[in-house]
């Protein structure tokens, strides 16, 4: 069965840092990978989608990287803002009929 | 962004009470999901439509039923409401299955006393 985990569980980073958010799977044969925000209140909201023959994905100041051998992803986001506060969370879909599997999801404070 | 409602938005329920959750879609994809949201389990998927008429269970299945009689409308039912179900629950939809992204609706929070 596959494990979706997203360490830490909350950050807190003064505004214009660069930071890294981290997801990890249990089961490499996956279809793709994909980050998703989401803001206090509301539904998610798709960032970056990473297919498996993909090492990586760019949109504006967000960089994903995929690593299926060890299981790993990160979120890369650049010159972080306030606005950039939110949880991301990390979903796999995997070979099996399952089609999204997420982790808990990692809380971003950004301090202005 | 995509357009899929949820109603009600917010509901309060007593145990015992038969519940339906709607799903509405604009965009005439053919997949649609039924997930919720609970603190300390994240998102897990309850059940899921390929097409209409056509379902399958997720994770947490049980106590729930779905049914989709038209492509733009996908209803999750709680036959008999329990505290347990007490959550956030949010729908979902992609184009063309597990290969595309999923486009998230705004939630609907349910309160089971």
């Amino acid at each position: 069965k596959q494990e979706v985990t997203q360490i830490p569980a909350a950050l807190s980073v003064p505004e214009g840092e660069n930071l890294v958010l981290n997801c990890s799977f249990t089961d490499s044969a996956i279809y793709n990978l994909q980050w998703f925000r989401q803001d206090p209140g509301k539904g998610l909201t798709s960032l970056l989608l990473i297919q498996s023959s993909q090492r990586e994905q760019t949109s504006g100041r967000l960089n994903a990287s995929l690593d299926k051998s060890s299981g790993r992803s990160t979120l890369y986001i650049a010159a972080s803002q306030p606005g950039d506060s939110a949880t991301y969370l990390c979903a796999v879909v995997s070979s099996g009929n399952t089609p999204l599997v997420f982790g808990k999801g990692t809380r971003l404070s950004v301090i202005a | 962004d995509a357009g899929i409602t949820q109603s009600p938005r917010h509901k309060v329920t007593e145990t015992g009470t038969p519940v339906t959750l709607r799903c509405h879609q604009t965009e005439n994809h053919r997949y649609m999901y039924w997930y919720r949201q609970d603190p300390g389990h994240g998102l897990r998927l309850i059940h899921y439509s390929y097409g209409v008429k056509d379902t399958d269970k997720g994770e947490v299945s049980d106590g729930y039923s779905v049914s989709r009689s038209k492509t733009e409308d996908f209803l999750l039912t709680l036959e008999s409401a329990t505290s347990s179900q007490t959550s956030v629950y949010f729908c979902a939809i992609s184009e063309s299955g597990r290969v595309e992204t999923q486009y998230f609706g705004p939630g609907t929070r349910l309160l089971v006393l």
